[in-house]
């Protein structure tokens, strides 16, 4: 069965720290992992999309890694800042479709306090 | 930020009425899709489309209809809301080519059936 699973379900750090967030997929075959972050009301919003042959992507303070033989990705966050506060989405897209099905997981919440 | 709208934001309606919940994108983007997300939750894929006249059920069941008659408007109708479509509703855009490009989020629609 297709799964994306997520940890920590909720984390909570204090401004300036970093922290890093996990996900593990079973999604086979595998086309590309992108992280989402999504405000408290407001839809996701992309911050990374890695493919197959990608080990590393970063955007501003935000960096994914991917592990493709273990099926494991991680978020690290740098000096996290009261804005960061959110929750982050993993989301795996498989390539046995013509649709690129995209596979969900639940979310690591975010709380960043000053 | 992506241009992709959706009205309202908030709803709260009576058990029995029918509902239309608006998503209109900008951006000419082929592909449209609407998720289903309840608190702490993984998104659900509802319906989506691959363009003008073309639309098809997700992986969640749903007694939701959908249409897509203009390219840059995608909307949701529940002809007789229930309580258990309480939920927040998400569209999304992206271009032809599933690949790597990115989805864009709509704000949602905060759903609530008495």
């Amino acid at each position: 069965k297709n799964q994306v699973e997520q940890s920590p379900q909720s984390l909570i750090i204090l401004e300036g720290k970093n922290c890093t967030l996990q996900c593990n997929y079973t999604v086979s075959p595998f086309s590309n992992l992108r992280w989402y972050k999504q405000d408290t009301g407001r839809g996701p919003v992309s911050l990374t999309i890695m493919t197959f042959s990608e080990n590393t992507k970063s955007n501003g303070r935000y960096t994914a890694t991917l592990d493709a033989d273990t099926k494991q990705s991680s978020l690290h966050i740098t000096a996290s800042q009261l804005s960061d506060s959110a929750s982050y989405i993993c989301v795996v897209s498989d390539r046995g479709s013509t649709l690129g099905r995209l596979y969900f997981g639940r979310g690591t919440q975010l709380t960043v306090w000053p | 930020e992506a241009d992709i709208y959706q009205t309202p934001r908030y709803l709260v309606i009576g058990t029995g009425k029918k509902i239309t919940l608006e998503c209109s994108q900008t951006m000419g983007h082929d592909k449209m899709y609407w998720y289903q997300q309840d608190p702490g939750m993984e998104l659900h894929l509802i319906h989506y489309s691959y363009g003008v006249n073309s639309t098809e059920k997700g992986d969640l069941s749903s007694e939701s209809t959908v249409s897509r008659i203009r390219t840059e408007h995608f909307p949701l109708t529940l002809e007789s809301a229930r309580p258990s479509h309480t939920s927040q509703y998400l569209c999304a855009s992206t271009l032809a080519v599933m690949g790597t490009d990115t989805q864009y989020f709509g704000p949602g629609t905060r759903l609530t059936v008495l």
